[in-house]
C-alpha cells in the first residue's frame, strides 16, 4: 500500500533563516506530487507541483522554492523565512490531476 | 467570486442529528466532486469521490451531486463526536485539471 512521509511535525524557526521540509511516498512510481499551505481557518492554497523529477511547477511567487531531487522525494524550501511564512504546509500526492489526493500529516511553521 | 463558495461555520449539532454540508460552485465544466475530513492539526483524508450527478454512500455518508444547481453536499447520517472535524469540499473537471477547493467547514458533535 501506499503511504506518504512528512517531517518535521511541527517547527518554530526565527525570520530570516532557512526553511527545508521533506516528503517521500512509498508504494508507488512516478506520482504528481504537491505541497499546500493552510493558513488558520482557511482553505487550500496550493504551493508548487511537480508531475516528474525536477520538474516544479509554482502557482504563488514567493520566498519559497521546491525541488524533486528522486522519483518519490519532494523537498519545501526557503532560504529565508518571513513571518508570513507561518501556516500548515501539506504534502500530497495523486496519480493524475484530478484523483483524490492523499496528504501527509502535515508540517506545522511558526517563524517567530 | 471564488470558484468554490463553502461556508466556513462553525457548525454544531447534537450527537445523532442528521448533518447536511454544502458547497456551490460556478464552473459548469465540474465533473468529479470530492470531500475530505481534516481532523485538528492533521492532513485531510478522502471521504467521498463522485461522478456527474447523483448520489453516493458509504455507510453513514452520503453524497449528492446537483449539476443543474451548481451544489453539492454531504449527509451524515446518525453523528457521532468522532464527526468532530473540517470537511472541505475539491472539484475538477477531469483528470488533467487542478483540484479546486473549498474553503472548509467546521462541524462539532455535542455528545
Amino acid at each position: 500500500s501506499q503511504t506518504i512521509h512528512q517531517w518535521p511535525a511541527t517547527l518554530v524557526q526565527p525570520v530570516g533563516s532557512p526553511l527545508s521540509l521533506e516528503c517521500t511516498v512509498e508504494g508507488t512510481s512516478n506520482p504528481n506530487l504537491y505541497w499546500y499551505r493552510q493558513a488558520a481557518g482557511r482553505g487550500l492554497q496550493l504551493l508548487f507541483y511537480s508531475v516528474g523529477i525536477g520538474q516544479i511547477s509554482s502557482e504563488v511567487p514567493q520566498n519559497l522554492s521546491a525541488s524533486r531531487p528522486q522519483d518519490r522525494q519532494f523537498i519545501l524550501s526557503s532560504k529565508k523565512l518571513l513571518l508570513s511564512d507561518s501556516g500548515f504546509y501539506l504534502c500530497a500526492w495523486s496519480h493524475l490531476w484530478g484523483d483524490g489526493y492523499t496528504f501527509g500529516s502535515g508540517t506545522r511553521l511558526t517563524v517567530v | 467570486q471564488k470558484e468554490v463558495e463553502q461556508d466556513p461555520g462553525p457548525l454544531s449539532v447534537p450527537e445523532g442529528a442528521i448533518v447536511s454540508l454544502n458547497c456551490t460552485y460556478s464552473n459548469s465544466a465540474f465533473q468529479y466532486f470530492m470531500w475530505y475530513r481534516q481532523y485538528s492539526r492533521k492532513g485531510p483524508e478522502l471521504l467521498m469521490y463522485t461522478y456527474s450527478s447523483g448520489n453516493k454512500e458509504d455507510g453513514r455518508f452520503t453524497a449528492q451531486v446537483d449539476k443543474s444547481s451548481k451544489y453539492i453536499s454531504l449527509f451524515i447520517r446518525d453523528s457521532q463526536p468522532s464527526d468532530s472535524a473540517t470537511y472541505l469540499c475539491a472539484m475538477t473537471r477531469g483528470s488533467n485539471y487542478q483540484l479546486i477547493w473549498g474553503a472548509g467547514t467546521k462541524l462539532i458533535i455535542k455528545p
